[in-house]
């Protein structure tokens, strides 16, 4: 089974459209998150949420906004799309906001923005 | 603010040559240690970690070990495989209490030739 889902695993759209990443977590975990990953392979976090509750919301255009209806899925809505979104967008998981828990990442998804 | 610096690559090594990955990092307290691994287009997955000073993390033949007075978590292995070929991140967790975000250096590309 696996354990950080993403759907779509890819994505391509054109500037101005809005779309939609799910993710669902079957661990049981507390804390989920959203990452962006440039060309250059650098990670960016951009939101966190435990049980539910938002708790790191990065410096991060308005048009992303993150729902999660139940503590095992977080979705990532994005409007009015534009060229610089381009990139692979990482779900994780981890048990609890603790530091010393490792997180569980999904398998990625690609958008490119044309 | 909390930085993670590894560095730079991409490195290409001949199967079986020993592999260093420099990782240093700042931050206040003792943090909690990582190392991602991330195959050609899957997300990342981890590799090891430590949490306290002078642990050592091993997994699949790396290891790395966690010094406080040089603040540093170097990956190593003995012998590196084809197989080996990924970006590995280095990363840190405060361990501070309250909310926990996680720090990712930039990511070092291991390539392995045969």
């Amino acid at each position: 089974d696996t354990a950080v889902s993403q759907t779509p695993k890819y994505l391509v759209t054109q500037m101005g459209n809005d779309k939609s990443i799910k993710c669902e977590q079957n661990l049981g975990h507390d804390t989920m998150y959203w990452y962006k990953q440039d060309s250059k392979k650098f990670l960016k976090i951009m939101f966190s949420y435990n049980n539910k509750e938002l708790i790191i919301n990065e410096t991060v255009p308005n048009r992303f906004s993150p729902k999660s209806p139940d503590k095992a899925h977080l979705n990532l809505h994005i409007n009015s799309l534009e060229l610089g979104d381009s990139a692979v967008y990482f779900c994780a998981s981890s048990p609890s906001v603790k530091g010393r828990d490792e997180q569980y990442f999904g398998p990625g998804t690609r958008l490119t923005v044309t | 603010g909390n930085s993670v610096t590894q560095m730079e690559g991409p490195v290409t090594l001949s199967e079986e040559a020993f592999l260093t990955i420099n990782c240093t990092y700042t931050a206040t307290g003792y943090p909690s240690l990582f190392w991602y691994v991330q195959y050609p287009g899957e997300g990342l997955q981890l590799l090891l970690k430590a949490t306290k000073a002078d642990d050592k993390g091993s997994n699949k033949g790396f290891e790395a070990t966690y010094r406080k007075e040089t603040t540093s978590f170097h990956l190593e292995k003995g012998s590196v495989q084809v197989s080996d070929s990924a970006v590995y991140f280095c990363a840190l967790t405060p361990n501070s209490g309250g909310y926990q975000k996680v720090t990712f250096g930039t990511g070092t590309k291991l390539q392995v030739i045969p």
